[in-house]
């Protein structure tokens, strides 16, 4: 079985700072990787995915997450926050070969402040 | 841009109703699912459904649960007799296939009285 622990649920920071989401995941397989972002009152949206190849992966709206193996990470970073990246962010994993379905983090609310 | 939609979005029902919350996937997609997200928790799976079939459910997906594709384009969750546990952020999604994003529907948020 596959588990995914966010060690934050909620991350405060000022616009034009740097923010880090931590994400670790627990497998005994191979997995594809996600970050999805819910705005209020919203469906959950794809921010990026790791399904192979270059371990830094870019994604919309300036993220980016880095895959690291031997740390079973999947840490989310953003160079420099804006007010309307206030949202909740969920890490999520997905066994290679096998189920389609994702097995999600609880979740991290970064809130951007002015 | 195609997206995932869910009716309705806020539905209360009492104890021991049967609800039916529906979804229209992508029209294109293959692959349907339904999440859930009791308040202040993870978002959970709940069910696959893939060629007419379940192709995998959790734990949670009991007896109460059903999930039908009537048409070509509704996907539906039932619940036959709703607990107070029952309580949640109900979340449709669809894929094209097994591993590529999952688009989710905004949420059909299920109160039980």
């Amino acid at each position: 079985a596959q588990s995914v622990t966010q060690l934050d649920s909620q991350v405060p920071v000022f616009e034009e700072a740097p923010v880090e989401l931590r994400c670790n995941y627990s497998s005994s397989v191979s997995v594809y990787l996600f970050w999805y972002v819910q705005y209020p009152n919203q469906g959950l949206q794809l921010l990026l995915k790791y399904l192979s190849g270059s371990t830094l992966v870019k994604g919309i709206n300036g993220f980016e997450a880095e895959f690291n193996k031997s740390q079973t990470s999947f840490h989310l970073r953003k160079p420099s926050v804006h007010i309307s990246d206030t949202a909740e962010y969920f890490c999520a994993v997905m066994r290679q070969g096998g189920s389609e379905k994702l097995v999600f983090g609880k979740g991290t609310k970064l809130t951007v402040n002015p | 841009e195609p997206e995932v939609t869910q009716t309705p979005s806020h539905q209360v029902t009492q104890m021991g109703q049967e609800v039916i919350l529906r979804c229209v996937p992508i029209s294109n997609h293959l692959y349907f699912y339904w999440y859930r997200q009791i308040l202040g928790q993870k978002v959970e799976f709940l069910v696959s459904f893939y060629n007419n079939e379940i192709s995998e459910k959790s734990e949670i997906f009991d007896d109460q649960f059903s999930v039908e594709r009537p048409d070509g384009s509704n996907f539906t969750l039932k619940i036959r007799s709703t607990k107070l546990e029952d309580s949640a952020m109900y979340f449709c999604a669809s894929t094209l296939q097994g591993y590529t994003e999952a688009f989710f529907g905004q949420g059909t948020r299920l109160t039980v009285v």
